[in-house]
């Protein structure tokens, strides 16, 4: 298994715009979980998905993020309309519910907002 | 919910010393800690975990302690190594049924050669 795919590794975008970040998580695993990491703030959970269907989106920011797992393969995580401060890297990760629960990371998306 | 402490924030040690980093955490229900090592630009890594019913836990040169009574649980890292230089997450992940984890702020590792 390739393990967890983020794309883009890198956007850079201007303040306004809509930023799309995109997620394939390890096959087989049911959980998957958004993070941002700043200096300021560590790696805080955005929001994480058990089997496509949300489950904790209390730390999505505010109004302008939304996220969305369409099948068990893909998840998106929006910004629109980006600001500075959303500048971050963006992790997703994902883990499976059996003995092993690790929870495996992508590489992240370096956004930065201009 | 859960809130992680990770101490110190930095810490810099001579190669072959060891190296120590404490956390706590406030849910008692939490069952699971792992520590994630984090290289510059990298992704987090799981290095080690342990769970509530374990009170030690090693892997050649890691060890990870957990005190359940006090809800606090240290990283040890013996014959450090300039390739230990990083930063280490503590994380917990809280019961019923929680699943996500909750990090504590990271503390950068220099193990100077």
């Amino acid at each position: 298994d390739a393990g967890v795919i983020q794309s883009p590794r890198h956007e850079v975008t201007e303040m306004g715009q809509e930023v799309t970040l995109r997620c394939k998580p390890i096959s087989g695993h049911d959980y998957l979980f958004w993070y941002r990491q700043t200096m300021m703030r560590g790696l805080e959970l955005l929001i994480y998905f058990n089997n496509n269907v949300p489950i904790d989106d209390s730390g999505m920011p505010e109004d302008r993020f939304s996220a969305k797992m369409p099948n068990a393969s893909f998840s998106t995580l929006k910004i629109q309309p980006s600001e500075p401060r959303d500048s971050a890297v963006y992790f997703c990760a994902s883990s499976s519910t059996g003995a092993n629960t690790e929870a495996f990371f992508g590489q992240g998306t370096r956004l930065t907002v201009v | 919910g859960e809130n992680v402490e990770q101490h110190p924030s930095t810490l810099s040690v001579q190669e072959g010393d060891s190296a120590v980093i404490k956390c706590t955490y406030s849910d008692s229900a939490s069952n699971y800690f792992p520590w994630y090592k984090q290289e510059l630009g990298k992704r987090p890594q799981l290095i080690i975990d342990i769970r509530s019913n374990v009170g030690e836990k090693k892997d050649q040169r890691i060890a990870v302690t957990l005190n359940k009574t006090a809800k606090h649980f240290s990283l040890h890292i013996t014959e450090t190594q300039p390739e230990d230089s990083a930063v280490y997450f503590c994380a917990a992940r809280g019961g019923a049924g929680r699943r996500a984890l909750t990090f504590g702020s990271g503390t950068r590792l220099q193990v100077q050669p």
